[in-house]
């Protein structure tokens, strides 16, 4: 049981480049979450899934699109990287929509040149 | 709109001391509240969580952290720390209305020998 996994661990683009994360959890979780994570502002939620075949914004989706594949995996793709979005990356998952814990990815450290 | 405040950013204690951090939440409906804490280099891991009932709730490593719902605070506490809680903590809130985790800011704890 790897519980969410991610990939890749780390990353480096340039910018206008274009690349997406993967997530994928294993736990048979219904809600995926897509958070980043910088500095002195905790974690902000980018954009989630409560159920397979629904996506909603979060906080700070400018920049992103996602995708909920299956129940298993959910992604983040950066289409036109910029700067700003130079980050730290966290998937994660919770069993229902509501009030459950998160379980969390390792993360993705992307670097924006 | 809803909000978590953790006020100390960063905490140096030396072993055995006693720590308190301070989390107090925005939001007056019912919420479900949590501690994560992330130990360098690694994911959010969960600390401890309260949904309902004794408004003391008791996690893992020696944490505790009190509800106080007249004064929307949800504190972590350790009566004696150990170099190996070098981490840094986030409180968490979830309405049942919002279905969002809302996160504080961080608040690094570094112990000292």
């Amino acid at each position: 049981n790897a519980g969410v996994t991610q990939t890749p661990k780390f990353q480096v683009l340039k910018t206008g480049q274009s690349m997406t994360l993967q997530c994928a959890q294993d736990m048979n979780h219904n809600s995926m979450y897509w958070y980043r994570q910088d500095p002195g502002m905790g974690l902000r939620l980018i954009y989630y899934s409560a159920s397979e075949g629904t996506t909603d914004k979060g906080e700070v989706p400018n920049g992103y699109n996602v995708s909920r594949l299956n129940k298993r995996e959910f992604s983040l793709r950066l289409e036109s990287a910029a700067p700003s979005q130079t980050s730290v990356y966290f998937c994660a998952s919770s069993p229902k929509r509501q009030a459950y814990e998160q379980y969390f990815g390792p993360g993705t450290r992307l670097t924006v040149t | 709109a809803q909000s978590v405040s953790q006020h100390n950013h960063h905490v140096i204690l030396s072993e055995a001391a006693s720590l308190e951090l301070g989390c107090n939440y925005s939001y007056g409906g019912t919420v479900n509240l949590f501690w994560y804490v992330q130990y360098p280099g690694q994911h959010l891991q969960l600390l401890l969580k309260y949904f309902s009932g004794d408004p003391l709730v008791k996690g893992i490593k020696g944490f505790e952290a009190e509800f106080i719902k007249s004064k929307f605070s949800f504190n972590l506490r350790k009566p004696s720390v150990q170099w190996s809680d070098t981490a840094e903590y986030f409180c968490a809130v979830i309405s049942y209305n919002t279905d969002k985790l809302i996160f504080g800011t961080g608040t690094r704890l570094q112990v000292f020998p």
